[in-house]
């Protein structure tokens, strides 16, 4: 079954604990991108990427990091979170930028 | 770069009447539109999309329509039913980015 797949669905953290989301997608897509939404703001893309080795900054980057070492694998890297880093993550993946997006998930983060 | 505006934020319609959804985008380059819907608690979904070669777009009861002039473009559902009930995204496709609007959520009132 073709599907992103992101882990863990939910987690609480603390303040300045590193802490990694995992996303894999199995459809050997190019394009893999991270988004968080929160209520009002709609989906804010975080990072992208259009290949391995190849990664962007989105619209809201600050404090956080990304690899593209192997195509299906795009971890999603908060190396300090802080409070205002709580909210609901996507990871997506798609063909080309003219393609449809098939999101996974998403992973509840609460930083206390 | 894209910016996308979405409106209404919270739609309420009576079960069988037509819903519609606008958005407006601010690229004129910008070459495709897509529609997302997100049930609770599941990542988005695309429903429809559009290119800016056509001006409409139908799939049973959903249709989108697209003024490339205004730049604006528009979700329509018809006969809604239940299930319809959800969030739903716009989203312009930019340079590099997928922009997404601020989302819609809307209830089907039995």
């Amino acid at each position: 079954e073709a599907q992103v797949t992101q882990n863990p669905r939910y987690l609480i953290t603390v303040t300045g604990k590193k802490l990694t989301v995992t996303c894999s997608q199995n459809m050997n897509h190019e394009y893999m991108s991270w988004y968080r939404q929160d209520p009002g703001l709609g989906l804010r893309q975080i990072y992208y990427s259009m290949n391995v080795e190849v990664t962007d900054k989105g619209d809201v980057p600050e404090g956080y990091k990304v690899s593209r070492k192997e195509k299906r694998n795009f971890p999603l890297i908060l190396e300090s979170p802080s409070p205002n880093q709580t909210s609901l993550y996507f990871c997506a993946s798609r063909t080309g930028m003219v393609a449809e997006a098939f999101f996974g998930q998403g992973t509840r983060l609460t930083v206390v | 770069g894209e910016n996308v505006e979405q409106h209404p934020s919270t739609l309420s319609v009576q079960e069988g009447d037509s819903a519609v959804i606008k958005c407006t985008y601010s690229d004129s380059a910008s070459n495709y539109f897509p529609w997302y819907k997100q049930e609770l608690g599941k990542g988005p979904q695309l429903i429809i999309d559009i290119r800016s070669n056509v001006g409409e777009k139908k799939d049973q009861r959903i249709a989108v329509t697209l003024n490339k002039t205004a730049k604006h473009f528009s979700l329509h559902i018809t006969e809604t039913q239940p299930e319809d009930s959800a969030v739903y995204f716009c989203a312009g496709q930019g340079a590099q980015k997928l922009v997404f609007g601020q989302g819609t959520r809307l209830t089907i009132n039995p």
